[in-house]
């Protein structure tokens, strides 16, 4: 019984690069959540996406950050021309949806921009 | 936009010794999720609260739903090395969106 995967784990990136972050969520679950968090600090929404659907990208930079989760295939969160400031553990998380708030999250991914 | 202390922002406690942590919020709350995240891994749902004044176990873990519904309490019973870790308090918008609002943690450190 899978839990969240994510991968990579951890993926260094030049600045200018562009970043694609995958997130497979939980057998059964068809909501999936998208988390930043810095050294030291709590984990900050960006993005809640159902099939085919982005639901709430309030949380998401608008420039250079864009999120999917297709009909096949494990959700994506692509940073385009990645600034020092983009650093961070990017976690995942999915849920079951409805009244149910309980999210579940994967090991993140570790991203560094040199 | 909805904010979440916890306190004590740090602990250092004996093998042994009972641990208690609490989360604040500013805004009504229905529904109280506690994680617990280990260096270098990802946050691992502890507890989870869905009416006011309730009270849920989990092991050695308690978790309380303030009556207020502003606030939530986590116990840690007989602590042992394995607690250490940072623990988060989080909770959904209060807009029927499933977005969750993480708080600041607790630092938990076993002292030998």
């Amino acid at each position: 019984n899978a839990g969240v995967m994510q991968n990579p784990r951890h993926l260094v990136r030049r600045r200018g690069q562009e970043a694609r972050l995958r997130c497979s969520p939980m057998k059964g679950h068809s909501h999936v959540y998208w988390y930043r968090q810095l050294p030291e600090e709590g984990l900050k929404f960006m993005v809640y996406l159902q099939k085919e659907n982005i639901i709430d990208e309030s949380g998401m930079p608008k420039e250079r950050f864009s999120a999917e989760f297709p009909k096949e295939g494990p959700s994506i969160l692509r940073i385009q021309q990645v600034v020092r400031g983009d650093s961070a553990a990017y976690f995942c998380a999915s849920s079951p949806g409805g009244q149910a708030y309980e999210q579940y999250f994967g090991p993140g991914t570790r991203l560094t921009v040199t | 936009g909805q904010q979440l202390n916890q306190s004590p922002q740090s602990m250092f406690i004996q093998e042994g010794e009972d641990v208690s942590m609490n989360c604040t919020s500013s805004s009504i709350f229905n529904t109280w999720l506690w994680y617990k995240q280990d260096p270098g891994e990802g946050p691992v749902l502890l507890i989870a609260l869905y009416k006011a004044g309730e009270l849920t176990s989990n092991g050695r873990l308690t978790a309380q739903f303030g009556i207020t519904r502003k606030d939530s309490f986590l116990n840690i019973s007989a602590s042992i090395p394995s607690d250490v870790g940072i623990y988060f308090c989080a909770g959904p918008s209060n807009f029927g969106n499933e977005k969750l609002t993480f708080g600041t943690g607790t630092r938990l450190t076993i002292i030998p």
